[in-house]
């Protein structure tokens, strides 16, 4: 079975804090992706990453940034998080070549106070 | 600029009934389409999927309806359960690397 994992189900932080948000997924796969969702608005893509050190900006990349040092591993940054922030964050994987099945993690709902 | 329109934004039928829930594109460039289910506290999980090139896709109680002229498709739930009721997103995707535009999302109750 696919697994793919996120480091926080819940996190709370405080404005101007810089957030991590790390996923990481077991089956070798090479496109990796970071929603957010919100009510009403479903989910929206913030960044993707399609190998290792490489990204390409989504729908809505303002106030983020990411990292892909390793495959399995991809991390979403707030640099200075901001209360428009809060949301659910969710991770993403997909194999190259494979059955077109997005395998999303479980989510990790970000408060900013 | 909201690429997948979506609706209804919420949906209640009785046991057995058909929900239909319904979305629209705009870009023509998109040649796949997903559904996707999300029960609370789980991530999404792909229910079933269509391309441009069919009309129409059954998995088991769930079927696609695609009219590509118009820019739209459709999912239909067979004989609908309570263990239905859960969120449903469609979305599109264009390319290789399957960067998905998702639509609002549709909230599903089933009554018993």
């Amino acid at each position: 079975d696919v697994k793919v994992t996120q480091s926080s189900r819940y996190l709370v932080k405080r404005t101007g804090e810089k957030v991590f948000l790390e996923c990481v997924q077991d089956m070798d796969h090479e496109n990796m992706f970071w929603y957010r969702q919100d009510p009403g608005l479903g989910l929206r893509l913030i960044y993707f990453s399609y190998d290792v050190k490489m990204k390409e900006k989504g729908d809505i990349p303002e106030g983020y940034s990411v990292s892909r040092e390793k495959k399995e591993r991809f991390s979403l940054i707030l640099e200075s998080a901001s209360t428009n922030q809060t949301s659910m964050y969710l991770c993403a994987s997909f194999p190259v070549g494979g059955t077109d099945t997005q395998y999303f993690g479980p989510g990790t709902r970000l408060t900013v106070l | 600029q909201q690429q997948v329109k979506q609706s209804p934004q919420s949906l209640i039928v009785q046991k057995g009934g058909i929900p239909i829930i319904n979305c629209a594109y705009e870009n023509t460039a998109f040649d796949y389409f997903p559904w996707y289910q999300q029960f609370p506290g789980k991530g999404p999980a792909l229910l079933i999927a269509i391309r441009p090139d069919v009309s129409e896709k059954k998995e088991g109680r769930f079927t696609i309806s695609f009219n590509k002229s118009a820019k739209q498709f459709s999912l239909h739930i067979m004989d609908s359960q309570p263990g239905d009721s859960a969120t449903y997103f469609c979305a599109a995707s264009k390319g290789g690397r399957r960067a998905l535009t998702f639509g609002s999302g549709t909230r599903l109750q089933v009554q018993p």
